[in-house]
């Protein structure tokens, strides 16, 4: 089946502009994740989504930083007033249900570059 | 809150040599920890994982270790292919359900 995709897989933008990175999760899955993967490093814990849950927004590092997520769908990550330490990949990951037996999926990422 | 540290930043083995990566974790809480390897330009993908419930897991050529004392885990990679040239991250869990932390990445890469 399909897996998970996220729009778009590249995006250069300017100091200053808001942006919004999209994730399809796979069909069925209730948790969603986003990362942050700067270059040369590991993955950066952004936000968490599980079911109709309250999400973990523990990870994301500025009040720039925001995401949705529609039911069990679409999830949106928004960066508001882009800077250049915000460039980044940016990794969406899906999985079955809460917790580590249910192994997370992740999708291409988006390539985000803040000129 | 939980802090994973990665050991080596990048690795260089000849092809059937094999490699080992080490990460040590800090917190005692810490139940859970999974590999991913990530080629070049694509996804992160989960390799294998160890609970502390266990010492030691084999899977193929592919071994994780244990040590809850100590607080670190290794990975093993025997009879190395070219194939195996990736970044290789670790993960802890520290006191989540849910949530990972992750290493800063081991560069591997495998000479034919």
């Amino acid at each position: 089946g399909a897996g998970v995709s996220q729009s778009p897989s590249n995006k250069v933008t300017e100091k200053g502009k808001d942006v919004e990175l999209r994730c399809d999760p796979i069909s069925g899955h209730t948790a969603l994740y986003w990362y942050r993967q700067r270059l040369g490093q590991g993955l950066e814990f952004l936000i968490y989504f599980q079911g109709n849950s309250a999400p973990d927004k523990s990870g994301l590092p500025s009040d720039r930083f925001s995401a949705e997520r529609t039911g069990e769908s679409v999830s949106t990550l928004t960066i508001q007033r882009t800077q250049q330490e915000d460039s980044a990949v940016y990794l969406c990951a899906s999985s079955e249900g809460q917790g580590f037996s249910y192994e997370q999926y992740f999708g291409p990422g988006t390539r985000l570059t803040v000129t | 809150g939980e802090n994973v540290e990665q050991h080596p930043s990048t690795l260089s083995v000849q092809e059937g040599d094999s490699a080992v990566i080490k990460c040590t974790y800090s917190d005692s809480a810490s139940n859970y920890f999974p590999w991913y390897k990530q080629e070049l330009g694509k996804r992160p993908q989960l390799i294998i994982d160890i609970r502390s419930n266990v010492g030691e897991k084999k899977d193929q050529r592919i071994a994780v270790t244990l040590n809850k004392t100590a607080k670190h885990f290794s990975l093993h990679i025997t009879e190395t292919q070219p194939e195996d040239s990736a970044v290789y991250f670790c993960a802890a869990n520290g006191d989540s359900s849910y949530k990972l932390i992750f290493g800063s990445g081991t560069r591997l890469l495998v000479r034919p």
